[in-house]
């Protein structure tokens, strides 16, 4: 059974850079798959942010693309995201996800809350 | 890239069907057949319902079905049951960038 788990500071200051992981089990990385981050602010819809694949190409949506970072330790089996320059806006749960095919997500993480706040 | 367009809100009776319509543009919903849905209950992850249009993943019950016409897309629940009750969202491929994906904004199902 594939699990995701998120990790990191739930409560980042504005300006600074929001930093997350996603550790995977029962899935090697390295064995395929895209892997993403979605987004979802309190009572509001999804948003992708942006996946990648084992080899490390990363594709974002183009709304966030001067801000994000997804990177992928095919060792630890984790991939991570890096938001810079965070503001309230940036306020949501992170849910990290394993991404089949050209647009569905079939395994999720239980999601992070993330605040932003001084 | 604009979100895909949901009603707010739906609803309906136990037993009754309801469909959720998802409107996009030929670059995402109406150019390919990539349109997914998603189940999501309070304070839970989204749990993948219908993918490529009308596939249903194992073990989503065969009251689900998605189908699609020009741009928009549709999920039809039938049989309606009290647990059906949650927030559905659709998402497709998007050619405005690239392996891009959009979700729509959501749709509040509530069954009386």
């Amino acid at each position: 059974q594939v699990q995701l788990q998120e990790s990191g500071p739930g409560l980042v200051k504005p300006s600074e850079t929001l930093s997350l992981t996603c550790a995977v089990s029962g899935y090697s990385i390295s064995s395929g798959y895209y892997w993403g981050w979605i987004r979802q602010p309190p009572g509001k819809g999804l948003e992708w942010i942006g996946s990648i694949y084992h080899s490390g190409s990363t594709y974002y949506n183009p709304s966030l693309k001067s801000r994000v970072t997804i990177s992928v330790d095919t060792s630890k089996n984790q991939f991570s995201l890096k938001l810079s320059s965070v503001t309230a806006a940036d306020t949501a749960v992170y849910y990290c996800a394993r991404r089949r095919g050209y647009a569905l997500f079939d395994y999720w993480g239980q999601g992070t809350l993330v605040t932003v706040s001084s | 890239q604009s979100a895909l367009t949901q009603p707010a809100s739906v609803s309906g009776s136990p037993g009754q069907s309801i469909t959720i319509s998802c409107t996009g543009t030929s670059s995402d919903v109406g150019g390919y057949n990539y349109v997914s849905w998603y189940q999501q209950h309070p304070g839970k992850a989204p749990k993948l319902m219908i993918y490529e249009v009308s596939n249903r993943p194992s073990g989503v019950s065969n009251r689900f079905s998605g189908s699609k016409s020009g741009n928009t897309a549709s999920l039809t629940i039938s049989g309606l049951q009290a647990e059906d009750e949650a927030d559905y969202y659709c998402s497709s491929y998007t050619s405005s960038s690239t392996l891009g994906v959009v979700f729509g904004g959501g749709t509040k199902l509530t069954v009386l």
